[in-house]
């Protein structure tokens, strides 16, 4: 199945700052790429998708840039804000899902 | 919610009883998916299903089991082999397509002292 690596595994921000988190994985064939946000006790939710045609996709504070060539792909997030705080999954599309272990993000106001 | 519902929220049991989790869609997904998560953790897929009346194992199926036999439903089992079932289960569905979004439930908190 697909391989998929995501760095950081925790990520510490001041508010106002950037944060990227970047995933790598290994199925060239994998055109679909979404971005899940998860807040403690609730389900995942969809916050930005990508498809292997496009490079780079934006949504007010939030950005996904992938390079299939290098088969990488990452999140954006632009003046974050403490609701920002939660972990990021990100995931990569065969016949399933294949998400990322995960990273925790943690403004700090 | 998007659609999916699971039952219940919590769910506590006596170590070596089965237990039934519940999915149901409404968005007429053909594929259909159960995850388990620990505290702290990611994502890791029990069983799948792409099609009414057919199912595959994920990476993490050993003491567990599912059925699908409509569309819109997709139990699934916690067998008393399952050494560590306490955890967060979530379900979730997408279309056949592999282009899309996939949707998930509330999740199903289970406890088993």
């Amino acid at each position: 199945g697909e391989n998929v690596e995501q760095h950081p595994s925790t990520l510490s921000v001041q508010e106002g700052d950037s944060a990227v988190i970047k995933c790598t994985y290994s199925d060239s064939a994998s055109n679909y790429f979404p971005w899940y946000k998860q807040e403690l006790g609730k389900r995942p939710q969809l916050i930005i998708d990508i498809r292997s045609n496009v490079g780079e996709k934006k949504d007010q504070r939030i950005a996904v840039t992938l390079n299939k060539t290098a088969k990488h792909f990452s999140l954006h997030i632009t003046e974050t804000q403490p609701e920002d705080s939660a972990v990021y999954f990100c995931a990569v599309s065969d016949y399933k899902l294949s998400f990322g272990a995960g990273t925790t993000v943690t403004v700090r106001a | 919610d998007g659609g999916i519902t699971q039952s219940p929220k919590y769910l506590f049991r006596k170590e070596g009883q089965n237990v039934t989790l519940s999915c149901e869609q409404n968005l007429n997904h053909d594929a259909m998916y159960w995850y388990r998560q620990d505290p702290g953790q990611g994502l890791r897929l029990i069983y799948y299903s792409q099609i009414v009346n057919d199912f595959q194992k994920g990476d993490i199926a050993e003491g567990y089991s599912v059925s699908r036999e409509k569309k819109e439903s997709f139990p699934l089992t916690v067998t008393s082999a399952q050494k560590n079932p306490t955890a967060f289960y979530l379900c979730a569905s997408r279309p056949s397509d592999r282009g899309h979004e996939q949707y998930f439930g509330p999740g199903t908190r289970l406890t088993v002292t």
